[in-house]
């Protein structure tokens, strides 16, 4: 069965410091993406990042950068110089088996951006 | 491009009764995705199409539930005898299908609470 967990319910940081979110994941496909939404309070969903998993090169967008461990199932998100409006519910997903609409996505993490 | 609108955003029914809910996507987007999201979980894929045909149903998709794209316009998700469970937010999203990883975009969501 294909799983997306996330351990850390919450998390906090501190205004222009890093800090790192954490996912694992299972999946018996051999070429796949990983997505990682955010969902500011009260607002949509969107887009982070994405990594296709044949790629070595972790994907970077600005302050948003990842660490994929492919053989360790491994997908954190880095979030540096973290800024107030990066305070979010922050979610892990990947698609379902060869779908191309259905994502499994994890239980999120909470994060808290302080000033 | 004036984002996935979605109708109404708040609902409050008593079980049993039936409801409908409406998803206008990003008007050149092929895609369109139904996710329910519970409180403290991530969303759960409930359906998507392709223009107005239905590529794929989850297996956790009661026969109460209906979607429909019929012009391959906008779309309805109705629930029918509504039960205290199915209280949750209804998410729509959108994409463009020109590649595996073409990103989802999410509207605001609709919450359903049934008394």
């Amino acid at each position: 069965a294909q799983t997306v967990t996330q351990s850390q319910p919450e998390m906090s940081v501190q205004e222009a410091e890093t800090v790192t979110l954490s996912c694992t994941y299972d999946t018996s496909e051999s070429n796949y993406y990983l997505f990682w939404y955010k969902q500011p309070p009260s607002r949509q969903m969107i887009l982070v990042i994405r990594q296709e998993a044949y790629k070595q090169q972790n994907a970077t967008e600005n302050r948003f950068s990842v660490n994929f461990q492919k053989a360790a199932k491994s997908f954190s998100l880095k979030i540096s110089d973290s800024q107030l409006g990066d305070t979010a519910m922050y979610f892990c997903a990947l698609p379902y088996g060869g779908s191309q609409g259905n994502l499994i996505f994890g239980k999120g993490t909470k994060l808290s951006v302080k000033p | 491009d004036t984002g996935v609108s979605q109708d109404p955003r708040h609902k409050i029914t008593k079980r049993g009764q039936n409801v409908t809910f409406r998803c206008d996507p990003i008007s050149e987007h092929n895609r369109l995705y139904w996710y329910r999201q519970t409180l403290g979980q991530g969303p759960e894929f409930l359906t998507y199409f392709q223009n107005e045909a239905q590529l794929e149903k989850s297996r956790l998709l009661s026969d109460r539930f209906s979607a429909e794209r019929p012009k391959g316009s906008f779309s309805t998700l109705e629930i029918q005898r509504t039960e205290q469970g199915d209280s949750a937010m209804y998410l729509c999203a959108s994409s463009l299908a020109t590649s595996y990883n073409s990103p989802l975009h999410f509207g605001n969501g609709t919450r359903l609470t049934v008394t």
